[in-house]
């Protein structure tokens, strides 16, 4: 079974601190992918990676970057946290050569910035 | 600008019942459309996907259907059960892209005994 996890389920920061969020996934997916999730809004994508060290930028980028140093780890990270952040997020991968090219989620992290 | 519209927000159907729930898409360019399934708690899990060169799929209780000239798709579930009740989400995308998914706004599905 595949399996992504997320380093965090909660997490309570401070506004203007700097914050990361991990993912690892354990089945050498080549791409992954960091997803907010709010109510009434779905899943908004905010930067995927296919490849280390690759990655493009989603629908809502401003206000985070993100790091992927090795296959199995895409971080996402937040520079100066703000209370518009509080979210659940979720972190995904998928092979893009293994149909039906199913994403695999990982449990998600919600965080709230105070 | 959300690429993928999806309807209704919430829907309540008794067991045994057809659920169904609607989306429509803008970019004709679209040529890979999943459902996923999310269950409080849990990170959304694939239902079932289709490609445009096709107009209807089905796997057990859950069907796909595909009209690409009104650009529209829908999921059909049939006999519903309350097993079934979950957020479930459609979602369109290039499959040159990465598959990095646009996704519906979710419809929140409860299933009554």
């Amino acid at each position: 079974d595949v399996k992504v996890t997320q380093s965090s389920r909660y997490l309570v920061k401070r506004t203007g601190e700097k914050v990361f969020l991990e993912c690892v996934q354990d089945m050498d997916h080549e791409n992954m992918f960091w997803y907010r999730q709010d109510p009434g809004l779905g899943l908004r994508l905010i930067y995927f990676s296919y490849d280390v060290k690759m990655k493009e930028k989603g629908d809502i980028p401003e206000g985070y970057s993100v790091s992927r140093e090795k296959k199995e780890r895409f971080s996402l990270i937040l520079e100066s946290a703000s209370t518009n952040q509080t979210s659940m997020y979720l972190c995904a991968s998928l092979n893009p050569g293994d149909p039906p090219y199913e994403q695999y989620f990982g449990p998600g992290t919600r965080l709230t910035v105070t | 600008q959300q690429q993928v519209k999806q309807s209704p927000q919430s829907l309540i159907v008794q067991k045994g019942g057809i659920s169904i729930i609607n989306c429509a898409y803008e970019n004709t360019a679209f040529d890979y459309f999943p459902w996923y399934q999310q269950f409080p708690g849990k990170g959304p899990a694939l239902l079932i996907a289709i490609r445009p060169d096709v107009s209807e799929k089905k796997e057990g209780r859950f069907t796909i259907s595909f009209n690409k000239s009104a650009k529209q798709f829908s999921l059909h579930i049939m006999d519903s059960q309350p097993g079934d009740s979950a957020t479930y989400f459609c979602a369109a995308d290039f499959s040159n892209s990465g598959y990095a998914l646009n996704f519906g706004k979710g419809t929140s599905l409860l299933v009554t005994p």
